[in-house]
């Protein structure tokens, strides 16, 4: 069962346009949620994260929307670049839990950026 | 400040064969993972580690054991390859108190 959802394999965005990346969850438990960027042949590098009691984080060109009642949260980047061009990650974590046992990460959004 | 770093970048083994795929932070982090990545899959979490000396099992361990003998290193060591553990791993850490993993560059693992 996956508790981390991100259901857009891929998305294309213009240039200078809004990209915004979705992603669900399902355990109630998760309260604290990341984004990752990942280029090819290389490691994840962490972009943004928003805690449970927050609705909204922004850092430059990033902002992440969360919406506990519905599970729910999305990244927006505006405006989107060509470098913006990656696989995004949602990952998500039970701090109240510890956080022993790691992230849980969605199968990744895959952003292109066209020119 | 070389962060997480992981050895070999890329290997191939033939089934049946061992190694250990290797991982050091030199951030002082208490929690260190290994994650898989297949095509489609996203990331899933082999095994991790709270502190020295400790470990357990995250959602895909079978196949895999682990060792974390000093706070910076963090070994993963497959026993008998097999071509289902042909993947890209990457071994990540993190602080006691701070949320965000650090990544490694990974390494890509063909087993034939």
């Amino acid at each position: 069962d996956q508790q981390v959802k991100q259901n857009s394999p891929s998305l294309s965005v213009q240039e200078g346009r809004i990209s915004i990346l979705n992603c669900d969850y399902t355990n109630s438990m998760f309260d604290y949620f990341l984004w990752y960027k990942k280029y090819p042949a290389e490691g994840p590098t962490f972009l943004i994260s928003i805690s449970s009691i927050k609705d909204k984080n922004e850092d430059g060109r990033f902002t992440v929307f969360l919406n506990k009642s519905a599970k729910h949260l999305s990244l927006h980047i505006v405006p989107s670049q060509p470098g913006d061009s990656a696989v995004y990650f949602c990952a998500a974590f039970s701090y109240s839990g510890g956080g022993a046992d790691g992230l849980t990460f969605g199968k990744g959004t895959h952003l292109i950026i066209q020119p | 400040n070389a962060g997480v770093t992981q050895t070999p970048k890329f290997q191939v083994l033939k089934t049946g064969q061992s190694m250990t795929l290797q991982c050091a932070q030199d951030m002082n982090h208490e929690y260190m993972s290994w994650y898989r990545q297949d095509p489609g899959m996203g990331l899933r979490l082999i095994h991790y580690s709270v502190g020295a000396g400790i470990t357990d099992q995250g959602e895909v361990p079978n196949g895999y054991n682990v060792s974390r003998s000093t706070t910076e290193d963090f070994p993963l060591r497959l026993l008998s390859a097999a071509p289902s553990q042909t993947s890209v791993y990457f071994c990540a850490s993190k602080g006691s108190v701070n949320t965000e993993a650090f990544f490694g560059q990974g390494t890509r693992l063909t087993v034939v």
